[in-house]
């Protein structure tokens, strides 16, 4: 069964300093895997996915996460905040299912940024 | 439109009272999710449509949730005699592909928060 499991529930940095959120998978698999932000009172957004191409994926506002396949590890990170990243953010595996993908969410990690 | 459309934004209903929420998905897309997303939690998958076709329920937590897509666009959730319990944010997510495979990506709604009291 494929699941995901976010390390961190609350991570808080300065801003200007990195940010790394954690996130561990379960897939039986070659999974694809996704980061996802949601802003308050706004929609979940994607910030990159990773399908098997290379392992160093890049997206929007700077962010940037790593696949990992012998530590099942899927990181994001980004290498300076801004105060406009305080959001949550969800990774996220999808699970083939009778033709189309289901994704499966980790419990988020909310991400608070310090002047 | 240009975006997933949900409504109503807001729902409070009282124990036992019947609610429809509403998914306006973006035109042409296939595919519709529907989410459940309580408090502090990531979204669960509740049911999945390709058009009008409801392909998968298998996440519908009881036999009060039901959902329909009857003419392959616009979507509705309907839960009846609400428990407490139902208290979530709704998501709705559709995307242009049906496949696996396919590279098309989701567009989510903003959610309807449901609160029963």
């Amino acid at each position: 069964a494929q699941s995901v499991t976010q390390l961190d529930s609350h991570v808080s940095v300065s801003e200007g300093t990195p940010v790394l959120l954690r996130c561990n998978y379960s897939s039986s698999y070659s999974p694809s895997l996704f980061w996802y932000v949601q802003h308050p009172n706004k929609g979940l957004q994607l910030l990159l996915k990773y399908t098997s191409a290379a392992t160093l994926v890049k997206g929007i506002n700077g962010f940037e996460a790593e696949f990992k396949k012998s530590e099942t590890s899927f990181h994001l990170t980004k290498p300076s905040a801004h105060m406009s990243d305080a959001a949550e953010y969800f990774c996220v595996v999808t699970r083939v299912r009778g033709g189309y993908n289901k994704l499966i969410f980790g419990a988020g990690t909310r991400l608070a940024v310090h002047p | 439109g240009a975006g997933v459309s949900q409504s109503p934004r807001y729902k409070v209903a009282k124990r036992g009272q019947d609610v429809a929420l509403r998914c306006d998905p973006i035109s042409g897309h296939v595919s519709l999710f529907w989410y459940q997303q309580a408090l502090g939690q990531g979204p669960e998958f509740l049911t999945y449509f390709q058009n009008e076709a409801q392909l998968d329920k298998s996440g519908l937590p009881s036999d009060r949730f039901f959902a329909e897509r009857p003419e392959g666009s616009v979507s509705t959730l309907k839960i009846q005699r609400t428990q407490q319990e139902d208290s979530a944010v709704y998501l709705c997510a559709s995307s242009r592909g049906q496949g696996a495979y396919s590279d098309y990506g989701y567009t989510f709604g903003s959610g309807t928060r449901l609160t029963v009291v």
